[in-house]
């Protein structure tokens, strides 16, 4: 069963350049969450998703950023006309279901750089 | 919104058992306790979950005790592999802007 998988890896962009991420959950999950981490920081929540919904995005910065879950695909994270600061690692998370005894399962990152 | 504490960093002699500890004062009735380890340039994996009284794992074990406002992680007989940022979680998935890691505790394993 392959866990949460995200591409590109790595991704350079020039400043004012549009940044896609994509994140594939696991198999049977419907529960996708965005975080973003700074170097020596932990992890901070941006958006919450199940298919076609956006359920919780109160992490996300008001402009540029947008995230989308649908049908069928990957969810793609989405930064427009990048700057300096939005260089960090982004994860990906899934889940099969709400509930608290359902941990959330990362994938590796995509690390973007802004040059 | 239940916020955690933990100690930044911990050292540790391989063979030796660690424990981290986690304060979360505000814990809400429903919330959950997960522990995740983080390795450089990976995502956070799932180490252990649980509710009350202890849950243990192939890999550790989570103390929790009655009032639920601190848990702990023990990882049995370190080795260097464990080197690594363990950060603890409370709230309910779901709830995700509420699963706030904090800057976790940086264990470092040495021979």
């Amino acid at each position: 069963n392959a866990g949460v998988m995200q591409n590109p890896r790595h991704l350079v962009r020039r400043r004012g350049q549009e940044a896609r991420l994509r994140c594939s959950p696991m198999k049977g999950h419907s529960h996708v969450y965005w975080y973003r981490q700074l170097p020596e920081e932990g992890l901070k929540f941006m958006v919450y998703l199940q298919k076609e919904n956006i359920i919780d995005e109160s992490g996300m910065p008001k402009e540029r950023f947008s995230a989308e879950f649908p049908k069928e695909g990957p969810s793609i994270l989405r930064i427009q006309q990048v700057v300096r600061g939005d260089s960090a690692a982004y994860f990906c998370a899934s889940s099969p279901q709400q509930g608290g005894d359902s941990p959330l399962h990362f994938g590796n990152g995509t690390r973007l750089t802004v040059t | 919104l239940a916020k955690t504490t933990q100690p930044i960093s911990m050292d540790s002699y391989e063979g030796q058992e660690v424990n981290i500890t986690c304060s979360h004062n505000n814990i809400a009735t429903n919330d959950y306790i997960t522990w995740y380890q983080q390795f450089p340039s990976q995502g956070p994996r799932f180490i252990i979950q649980g509710y009350k009284t202890k849950v243990t794992n192939e890999v550790a074990s989570l103390f929790i005790p009655a009032d639920r406002k601190s848990s702990t992680l023990s990882l049995p007989r370190v080795s260097l592999s464990d080197t690594a940022v363990y950060y603890c979680l409370v709230g309910i998935i779901g709830t995700a802007s509420k699963l706030t890691f904090g800057t976790g505790t940086r264990l470092q394993v040495t021979l």
